[in-house]
């Protein structure tokens, strides 16, 4: 199965972009990826995803290498709100609609005042 | 739009008993996915249930099953409780064979085995 590598923690200041990254090397042609993260052992909750090329959306951008073996999701202006654990997740496909996401260990991203 | 909803919220159960975990899946869902996280890790995979069959698992014993019903709730059924399945039992939903790329999680139950 294809395996993601995150750092364990990190660190910014409010307002100012957070880069997370991610290395995925052993991901297959038609492997997702997806970004969660978790507030709290809450449900992890939904950021953002891609293939091939980069993503915006309201709450992040996601930056995927041309060869995929690697990620990065940018918060363009971190609250203390996006402090949290982000997950950097593949989703392998097993045929007849069958998937499953494999998640890192994540990143314990800290957004200092 | 409903969310995913799980319960019970919170369990303790003896080593040896059998727990069930129920999960109603968001609207419009028809695939339901079961997450396993220990304490400081990541979610691990443990099985898919599409269309009221189990469709894909994870490296988890046979201890662990499930059902999913007509309405697209699901249970998962753990026999023979041992202290390591503590853990945060997670479910998602999705509609994957309609194209669909997006996972809604609930919020999870928290299993304590003693």
């Amino acid at each position: 199965d294809a395996k993601t590598t995150q750092p364990p923690s990190m660190d910014c200041a409010e307002g100012r972009a957070a880069n997370l990254p991610c290395n995925h090397s052993t991901i297959s042609g038609n492997e997702y990826v997806y970004w969660y993260r978790q507030i709290h052992s809450q449900g992890p909750q939904y950021i953002i995803h891609g293939l091939k090329n980069n993503e915006t959306n309201e709450m992040a951008s996601l930056i995927i290498t041309e060869d995929r073996k690697s990620s990065t999701l940018i918060l363009p202006h971190a609250t203390l709100r996006d402090t949290a654990v982000y997950y950097c997740i593949v989703r392998l496909y097993g045929g007849d609609s069958s998937y499953k996401l494999i998640f890192g260990s994540g990143t314990r991203l800290l957004v200092r005042p | 739009e409903t969310g995913v909803t799980q319960s019970p919220t919170h369990l303790i159960k003896t080593r040896g008993q059998q727990v069930t975990l129920r999960c109603s899946s968001q609207s419009g869902h028809n695939t339901v996915s079961w997450y396993q996280q220990a304490l400081g890790q990541g979610p691990q995979f443990i099985f898919q249930y599409y269309r009221e069959e189990e469709n894909g698992r994870g490296n988890f014993p046979p201890r662990f099953s499930g059902l999913q019903f007509p309405n697209y709730s699901s249970e998962l059924n753990v026999n023979a409780l041992e202290l390591d399945d503590s853990a945060l039992y997670l479910c998602a939903s999705s509609q994957p064979d309609r194209g669909g790329y997006g996972y809604t999680f609930g919020s999870g139950t928290r299993l304590t085995v003693v």
